[in-house]
């Protein structure tokens, strides 16, 4: 069975430009979850959909940020337009039940 | 404010000693208790997790947990330490009253001395 996948695995980019971030769950799994660990702090939720719809997007920073899971199936984040503070490590989950799977996570960095 | 506490930010050992690592949590309500490894150039994943009954849990490798409901904790250990335990290792909760939202603390760095 595939884990949880993320493209890219690394971005570099200019601020005030746009960046989108996708993530494949595990096939099956219901729930996505989106997490950001940034300049070494703890990792925080950003937002869970459970299919297609949003169940919690209480820890998205800004309306900068759109994430989306069109059919439930693979999600994506876009930041328009990036500032220096959305560096960091953007990691995806999905989970059938209580155990959350993690994907390898994509590094962000904003110039 | 709610959230999770690791006491150590790195921890240097060498092979063969014992680990414990703290993890105290602020929630006042019910919690389900998790520890996720994340070695170097791979996935964070789950080392062990406490939902309810026997507060003594074990995981994978070697490691357990012990819930102490009174001290809002759950300190993770090892008797005896590998090389290949060099890691990241973050505490979690997920208080009942947020569905599946994780909180995490800020990670321990464990380095290994062969």
């Amino acid at each position: 069975e595939a884990g949880v996948t993320q493209f890219p695995s690394h971005s570099v980019i200019e601020k005030g430009q746009t960046v989108t971030l996708r993530c494949d769950p595990i096939s099956g799994h219901d729930n996505l979850y989106w997490y950001r660990r940034v300049m070494g702090k703890e990792i925080k939720f950003l937002l869970h959909f459970v299919k297609e719809s949003k169940q919690d997007e209480s820890g998205m920073p800004n309306n900068r940020f759109l994430a989306e899971r069109t059919g439930g199936t693979y999600s994506t984040l876009k930041v328009q337009p990036a500032e220096l503070e959305d560096s960091g490590v953007y990691f995806c989950a999905s989970s059938r039940g209580e155990e959350q799977f993690f994907g390898p996570g994509t590094r962000l960095t904003v110039l | 404010a709610q959230s999770v506490s690791q006491h150590n930010h790195h921890v240097i050992l060498s092979e063969a000693a014992s680990l414990e690592l703290g993890c105290n949590y602020s929630y006042g309500g019910t919690v389900n208790l998790f520890w996720y490894v994340q070695y170097p150039g791979q996935h964070l994943q789950l080392l062990l997790k406490y939902f309810s009954g026997d507060p003594l849990v074990k995981g994978i490798k070697g490691f357990e947990a012990e819930f102490i409901k009174s001290k809002f904790s759950f300190n993770l250990r090892k008797p005896s330490v590998q090389w290949s335990d060099t890691a990241e290792y973050f505490c979690a909760v997920i208080p009942y009253s947020s569905a599946s939202k994780i909180i995490f603390g800020s990670g321990t760095r464990l380095s290994i001395r062969p």
